[in-house]
């Protein structure tokens, strides 16, 4: 079974400092996608950052950046210098060969001004 | 342009109406997908179809019947629904590479239903 775990129903970080959200998953193909995704109240679900399995190199996109540990199954988030707009929940998601994707619990993450 | 559109945006019907709702995307994509989101919780898949046949079929109930008429729109049809069923519904598509395997997945805004 594919299941992916976030251990951290909700956090807070205050503007300007560094929060870091967790993701781990279950799986046994060696080729891979991994995705964050970040969904403000009541708003559209869009992508933050996708890194692809295969890539040793973390990716980055502009203040968000991943560690990824495969070999670990971690898929971690950074955020830098949050932003009252990063207030969202955020869902990690693991999509192996096909068209399935699996979404974590999610992370209610709180900017605090 | 990554643009999922979906409507109605809000629909409130009650539990004999028939409606449906709409999806379209202009990216070329071939897979697309149904989810149900409850408040706070992940999108639970509904259905898949790739190349539009349908390829996922997540167990929902009759009550549900999706259509993809071509490969740039996707119905959800709904009839006798349950208050259970309020939920948003979001419509999602991502591009289908050689071998059936797909890349990124992007989501239009969903349509927030409420059954009385």
């Amino acid at each position: 079974a594919q299941t992916v775990t976030q251990s951290q129903p909700e956090m807070s970080v205050q503007e300007a400092e560094t929060v870091t959200l967790s993701c781990t998953y279950d799986t046994s193909e060696s080729d891979y996608y991994l995705f964050w995704y970040k969904q403000p109240p009541s708003r559209q679900m869009i992508l933050v950052i996708r890194q692809e399995a295969y890539k040793q190199q973390n990716a980055t996109e502009n203040r968000f950046s991943v560690n990824f540990q495969k070999a670990a199954k971690s898929f971690s988030l950074k955020i830098s210098d949050s932003q009252l707009g990063d207030a969202a929940m955020y869902f990690c998601a693991y999509k192996p060969p096909g068209n399935q994707f699996y979404f974590g619990t999610g992370t209610s993450l709180t900017v605090i001004p | 342009d990554t643009e999922v559109t979906q409507t109605p945006k809000h629909l409130v019907m009650g539990m004999t109406n028939k409606k449906s709702l709409k999806c379209e995307q202009h990216m070329g994509h071939r897979a697309m997908y149904w989810y149900k989101q409850k408040a706070k919780k992940p999108p639970e898949l509904m259905f898949v179809y790739s190349y539009e046949k349908l390829s996922i079929n997540e167990s929902v109930p009759s009550r549900f019947s999706p259509e993809c008429p071509n490969s740039s729109l996707l119905n959800l049809h709904l009839h006798a629904l349950q208050p259970e069923d309020s939920a948003l519904y979001l419509c999602a598509s991502s591009q289908e590479a050689s071998g059936g395997s797909t890349d990124t997945q992007y989501f239009g805004p969903g349509t927030r239903l409420t059954v009385l």
